[in-house]
């Protein structure tokens, strides 16, 4: 099965609000990204944060890591409509083979303006 | 430049066709990725390359067959599809990751292919 499930799978927010989307995982981690795809295109990266590290921001993102829930959620603080997209949670296994990430399954973010 | 290119764009394919997808980067990046994504569905791993040798196969069907030229190129060649192969096919590159870790993977647009 995945090593990623996320939720919601879906979030439907007005503009100025705050976004929060959860990942869950069930083995032993190197790192966690996130990622965002709008409709039909390539992903993009967000950020990584490492398997000792608790937090990290990046401009309006603030992305938190609890290895010992194997869980990770990713903040968006007042969105914008242009932040409506998918974001996928990805994750690498403690002892995988190199460049193999696993996603989740998904939040579609929806911000109405 | 930290711009990942995929050609073409869009593919319409027969299933007795033979067809090619490329993806081009010019980070320096020497691993580069194949994946596969159904619509609303999570991206799925196909292929790795590090330094131009197939490091991973995720055990795709023989009818897709990867080729890594040299360090910028990579290319996935297609034959005798399935309908149910159609899907966005996205390609990406990163830095060669150490083992049994991952590194920030830029992505491509995509190929979005649809096999009648």
């Amino acid at each position: 099965s995945q090593q990623g499930e996320e939720d919601p799978q879906a979030l439907s927010i007005q503009e100025g609000e705050n976004a929060t989307m959860n990942c869950s995982y069930k083995t032993s981690i190197n790192n966690l990204q996130w990622y965002r795809q709008n409709s039909g295109r390539g992903l993009v990266h967000l950020i990584l944060i490492r398997s000792n590290e608790r937090e990290k921001h990046s401009g309006r993102l603030r992305v938190t890591l609890d290895t010992s829930k194997k869980s990770s959620s990713l903040l968006i603080t007042a969105s914008r409509a242009a932040d409506t997209a998918s974001y996928f949670c990805a994750t690498d296994a403690y002892n995988n083979q190199g460049g193999k990430l696993i996603f989740g399954q998904g939040t579609e973010l929806s911000v109405k303006p | 430049d930290t711009e990942v290119t995929q050609t073409p764009k869009h593919l319409v394919m027969g299933m007795t066709n033979k067809k090619s997808l490329k993806c081009e980067q010019h980070m320096g990046h020497r691993a580069m990725y194949w994946y596969k994504q159904k619509a609303k569905k999570p991206p799925e791993l196909m292929f790795v390359y590090s330094y131009e040798k197939l490091s991973i196969n995720e055990s795709v069907p023989s009818r897709f067959s990867p080729e890594c030229p040299n360090s910028s190129l990579l290319n996935l060649h297609l034959h005798a599809l399935q309908p149910e192969d159609s899907a966005l096919y996205l390609c990406a590159s990163s830095q060669v990751p150490e083992t049994g870790h991952t590194d920030t993977q830029y992505f491509g647009p995509g190929t979005r292919l649809t096999v009648l």
